[in-house]
């Protein structure tokens, strides 16, 4: 059975970081791209980051670029995302999801709330 | 960007029911469009892949049809586990953006 376990997720100041991470398990984590899908409270989804099965390619939404950086250990079936600079409009619960675009994304984690406020 | 515009953005319909849910793309993204839906306090949950290919283990009742900028997402009869707010994504290009969103609620 496919599992995704995020953690890391908080109440940080505007201005702080914060890493998240999926624990991934019941699959070949080293063969699938990976996301982070965020959801504001009360608001849709908002793809934002992606990164490819080695980690050679990887995508930002333009409003993290910079910010934000995805990355995978494939040893470990984890991936993380380092958040800095964190902005109130960061607030959202972030979900690790499976797949690339092109198939959908097949499974989710139960996501992690942040929350960027002083 | 491209951007995904749904419709309705709510909707109520009885148990039996057929519902259609429509999504536009501001330009043509072939049949890369992905249909999710999302009970409250869940994470989202795949329905359908490339506009109309049904996502392992879910039900027959659910279709997906369109291609370039419209689409549409059909449940044949509703059923009590399907009210949920229904999503549309394209896939075509990144960033791979979402439509707003379109709630089932029980009539």
């Amino acid at each position: 059975e496919v599992q995704l376990v995020e953690s890391g997720g908080g109440l940080v100041q505007p201005g702080g970081s914060l890493r998240l991470s999926c624990a991934a398990s019941g699959f070949t984590f080293s063969s699938y791209t990976m996301n982070w899908v965020r959801q504001a409270p009360g608001k849709g989804l908002e793809s934002v980051s992606a990164i490819t099965e080695r980690g050679g390619d990887t995508y930002y939404l333009d409003s993290v670029k910079g910010r934000f950086t995805i990355s995978r250990d494939n040893s470990k079936n984890t991936l993380y995302l380092q958040m800095n600079s964190l902005r109130a409009e960061d607030t959202a619960v972030y979900y690790c999801a499976k797949g690339h675009r092109r198939d959908g994304y097949s499974h989710w984690g139960q996501g992690t709330l942040v929350t960027v406020s002083s | 960007d491209i951007q995904m515009t749904q419709s309705p953005s709510s909707l109520s319909a009885s148990v039996g029911d057929r519902v259609t849910i429509t999504c536009r793309a501001s330009q043509s993204i072939s049949s890369y469009l992905n249909w999710y839906h999302q009970k409250p306090g869940k994470a989202p949950e795949l329905l359908i892949y490339a506009a109309s290919t049904l996502q392992s283990g879910v039900p027959s009742r659910f279709s997906g049809s369109g291609s370039g900028t419209d689409f549409t997402l059909t449940i044949s009869s509703l059923q009590p586990e399907d009210f949920a707010t229904y999503y549309c994504q394209q896939s075509y290009s990144n960033p791979p953006t979402f439509g707003g969103g379109t709630k089932v609620e029980i009539k």
